[in-house]
């Protein structure tokens, strides 16, 4: 069936350090991936998308990686700051079925040590 | 220009009571999603709706919720004979046709 999931729960880094997240899918038909950022009491606040004919987008700081062959899309963060600090989702969409649907994973929290 | 906006911000009614959660979507969109999302939990998809139509309620629990976007007006999701599990934080989104989302800063209930 439909998933999105996220290999780890909590991801600790220094300040300074880059951040990896990761995140796997299974629905084939899925074609456009979004990264979210939500941080405590707030809604999800988009980070950066990717569609499926591309397989590296580059936005401020951030870097999505799509992998379609094994289903993995990952999030890098370049010189993680404390304000970084939030949960972390990826998202799936099947565009071309036009159903506005996304799947969400189960988040990853960030954890930032000054 | 203003993002989404949802009203309540924290809605509290007791069992049986009923809930009206309120979403102003973006200027320019035309779609709007409802999510649910329990503690600890990724948002689970819920309803999507344009403009006096609905488009997929593929994630609606069968009973008690509704949903409406109206030609005028905010979108309105509806909880009738709110049970103690219907707490949760429900966001709303907007996007023009098939582009970005957008979330709103949710409306947290609770059922006492």
């Amino acid at each position: 069936g439909e998933s999105v999931g996220l290999h780890l729960p909590t991801l600790s880094v220094q300040e300074g350090d880059n951040s990896i997240i990761n995140c796997a899918y299974s629905n084939s038909a899925s074609d456009y991936f979004i990264w979210y950022k939500q941080e405590s009491g707030k809604g999800p606040q988009f980070i950066i998308d990717i569609r499926s004919n591309m397989d590296k987008r580059q936005g401020q700081r951030v870097t999505v990686l799509l992998n379609k062959t094994v289903k993995h899309l990952s999030l890098q963060i370049a010189a993680t700051q404390p304000g970084d600090s939030a949960v972390y989702f990826c998202a799936e969409n099947a565009i071309s079925g036009n159903t506005g649907k996304l799947i969400f994973g189960q988040g990853t929290t960030l954890q930032v040590k000054p | 220009n203003a993002g989404v906006m949802q009203n309540p911000r924290h809605l509290v009614r007791r069992r049986g009571q009923e809930a009206r959660l309120r979403c102003s979507p973006m200027k320019g969109h035309s779609h709007v999603y409802w999510y649910r999302q329990l503690p600890e939990e990724g948002l689970k998809f819920m309803v999507y709706l344009q403009k006096e139509n609905i488009i997929d309620e593929s994630g609606m629990p069968k009973e008690r919720f509704s949903a409406e976007f109206p030609k005028e007006g905010p979108s309105i999701l509806r909880i009738q004979q709110v049970v103690r599990g219907d707490s949760a934080a429900y966001f709303c989104a907007s996007s023009p046709p098939t582009k970005t989302q957008y979330f709103g800063p949710g409306t947290r209930l609770l059922v006492l």
